[in-house]
């Protein structure tokens, strides 16, 4: 069974620029969460996506933004991009059932350099 | 004050000591991740845990959810448990929250041989 597939695995952009990251989660997990992990502040929680909906949001700024597909493939996107963006930027799928959350995988992760 | 708290911050034992890594926690929880993190690498999920105790291999993992506290715990530790454990908590109810986690700081775990 395939697992959590993010592209690209790392990224040089400018500041200034914007960048798009993708996620295509587990076949039938419909949760896909983004996390952006620095040394500085470790792991945070960007946002959740269920069936399309962004069902969270954690706090970053409005230049973070994402979406889930009909095939629940997710994609990420920060725009006006700067130093301080340079993360580790992980995807995590999980199937979701009445009872909560279940099978909650990580992807490899996409490593955003900005310079 | 983070609302996970994980100690030690870092830890270093000799191959075979049996290991405890402590996660506390300020809010309320649907439940509690334990992750693990190689040099490098990508994150791992070791557990998921609601009520009491799951064990994996050399692994357990254990919360009381009365004293918002959770260990993991790694016996005979081999020099390929060397990485970063790191615990995460599910905040509110089963669906209230959907999905964000708050991570803890980290614990870096050193085995030597």
């Amino acid at each position: 069974k395939a697992g959590v597939t993010q592209t690209p695995r790392y990224l040089i952009k400018t500041r200034g620029q914007q960048v798009t990251l993708s996620c295509s989660p587990i076949s039938g997990h419909r949760s896909v969460s983004w996390y952006q992990q620095t040394p500085g502040q470790g792991l945070q929680f960007l946002f959740e996506y269920f069936s399309e909906t962004q069902r969270n949001k954690g706090n970053f700024p409005g230049r973070f933004s994402g979406r889930q597909f009909s095939n629940s493939r997710s994609e990420m996107n920060v725009s006006t991009l700067e130093l301080g963006d340079s993360a580790l930027y992980l995807c995590a799928s999980g199937l979701v059932s009445g009872q909560g959350y279940y099978g909650y995988t990580f992807g490899s992760g996409t490593r955003l350099t900005v310079v | 004050k983070n609302e996970v708290e994980q100690s030690p911050q870092n830890l270093t034992a000799q191959e075979g000591e049996f290991i405890t890594i402590n996660c506390s926690y300020s809010v309320g929880i649907s439940a509690l991740h334990w992750l693990q993190q190689h040099p490098g690498g990508g994150i791992v999920s070791l557990f998921m845990l609601s009520s009491g105790k799951k064990k994996h291999g050399r692994l357990i993992a254990t919360i009381n959810i009365q004293e918002k506290h959770s260990s993991l715990h790694i016996t005979a530790s081999h020099p390929r448990d060397s990485a970063v454990y790191i615990c995460a908590v599910r905040l509110g109810g089963q669906m209230e929250y959907g999905n964000k986690l708050v991570f803890g700081a980290g614990t870096i775990l050193r085995v030597k041989s």
